[in-house]
């Protein structure tokens, strides 16, 4: 069965500040994965995603992500952190092109200036 | 882009009344429609999934006979809480598959908020 990790509940970085939010999966075979992104009240969107070919991938907002097969990784990254990415990350893993989706426990981001 | 749009985006009932909640893909057909449930705090878990003309398949531990859903055309999806209680509040959030794009990811409606009273 499918099951996602994300072992950072909390992390606050600065304004202006690197970012890099872990998730480890677990799943048989190749998978799919997600980065979605909630702000409070809302539902969610999505940052970016990884099906097949290039390792890192580019999403909206600046954000990016890198799959690594060895460490069954795909941790989420931006270079330089915005107030306004403040929001809970959500990393899932998919049994196929739009399947349901295993979510992790999500990470919440707050930024301080 | 693709657009799903949940509807109420809250609701307050009394315990032991039903509530239907919508879910409309507005610009695609989805053959394939997921519910999801997310408690204050915690993530997503799946409750259903629904497709198009025929049952939906429940994830172990939901009740069935409690939350019905009922897909009955290829633009729209409905969740009915049934004999709704206090520890059915929650933050019920729908999605679904874009039928033509086979690599298209889940697209998510804004969410409902339900509290029962």
């Amino acid at each position: 069965a499918q099951s996602v990790t994300q072992p950072d509940i909390h992390i606050t970085v600065s304004e202006g500040a690197s970012l890099e939010l872990r998730c480890n999966y677990s799943y048989g075979a190749t998978p799919y994965l997600f980065w979605y992104v909630q702000s409070p009240g809302q539902g969610l969107q999505l940052l970016l995603k990884y099906f097949s070919g290039d390792t890192l991938v580019q999403g909206i907002k600046g954000f990016e992500a890198e799959f690594k097969r060895s460490q069954s990784s795909f941790n989420l990254r931006k270079p330089s952190v915005h107030w306004s990415d403040a929001a809970e990350y959500f990393c899932a893993v998919g049994a196929g092109r739009g399947n349901k989706l295993v979510f992790g426990a999500g990470t919440i981001l707050r930024v301080k200036s | 882009g693709a657009v799903v749009s949940q509807h109420p985006s809250w609701v307050i009932c009394k315990s032991g009344t039903s509530v239907k909640i919508e879910c409309r893909s507005l610009d695609f057909q989805a053959t394939t429609m997921f519910w999801y449930r997310q408690f204050p705090k915690q993530s997503l878990m799946l409750m259903a999934t629904s497709n198009e003309g025929s049952k939906a398949t429940y994830e172990q531990g939901v009740e069935k006979d409690k939350f019905l859903i009922n897909h009955a055309s290829l633009t729209l999806s409905t969740l009915t809480v049934t004999s709704a209680h206090p520890e059915d509040s929650s933050f019920y959030i729908c999605s679904a598959r874009v039928r033509q794009l086979d690599d298209s990811p889940l697209h998510f409606g804004n969410g409902t908020r339900l509290t029962v009273t």
